[in-house]
């Protein structure tokens, strides 16, 4: 089965600007979560999506943002980039209660902010 | 809130042989799961392994086994007959009953496997 799919692969963006990063879960999951990984803060929750509503959100400003849709793909997005911004996003979709293989990762995005 | 160390520095390991690579962690929560992710440069987080804290048995996959040892909150992952391609990242992570559906990661072990 297809796993999950994050678009684009790399971006470079300049300070200030917006930003949105797409992810498509495994088919049938439901889930979707995102993490900000950073070499000095390592892996960071940020959100949680399902069924269109975000039940989860981690200690990130209002800057950061997202949304699934009724296809369960979901994206996110960065406004007003700072430097600080930099990193490896991951998302990772799941169906709730399946526990040890509940969790499959995408290859992420790298963001680089200049 | 629930804390995951991964404090051993960099290793490099001979080919063949096997590593382990420790994981405490610390939760309040009485129901739990523990994740071992393989992160190679690419970037991708790639599941290997899972223990259930009410799992009788340590967890097998492969080549990967889990030492779970749960009075002392450790979650060992043990790699056995190194790979050249086993070289990356190796994150350790819990999921709690009671914490909201994230994952809260390590700082994670680099490992070298050289020829």
């Amino acid at each position: 089965k297809a796993g999950v799919t994050q678009t684009p692969r790399y971006l470079i963006k300049t300070r200030g600007q917006q930003v949105t990063l797409s992810c498509s879960p495994i088919s049938g999951h439901r889930s979707v979560s995102w993490y900000q990984q950073t070499p000095g803060q390592g892996l960071q929750f940020l959100f949680e999506y399902f069924s269109e509503t975000q039940r989860n959100k981690g200690n990130f400003p209002g800057r950061f943002s997202g949304r699934q849709f009724s296809n369960s793909r979901s994206e996110m997005n960065v406004s007003t980039l700072e430097l600080g911004d930099s990193a490896l996003y991951l998302c990772a979709s799941s169906m709730p209660g399946q526990g040890d293989y509940g969790y499959t990762f995408g290859s992420g995005t790298r963001l680089t902010v200049v | 809130a629930q804390k995951i160390t991964q404090t051993q520095p960099g290793m490099f390991v001979q080919e063949k042989e096997a590593v382990t690579l420790d994981c405490t962690y610390d939760t309040s929560d009485p129901s739990y799961g523990l994740f071992w992710y393989k992160q190679p440069s690419s970037g991708e987080m790639i599941f290997l392994i899972y223990q259930g804290s009410y799992d009788q048995q340590n967890a097998t996959e492969g080549r990967y086994s889990l030492n779970f040892q749960k009075a002392r909150k450790s979650a060992n992952l043990v790699i056995s007959a190194s790979q050249l391609g086993d070289s990356a990242m190796y994150f350790c992570a819990i999921l709690t009953l009671y914490g909201n559906n994230r994952l809260a990661f390590g700082k994670g072990n680099q490992v070298v496997v050289i020829p």
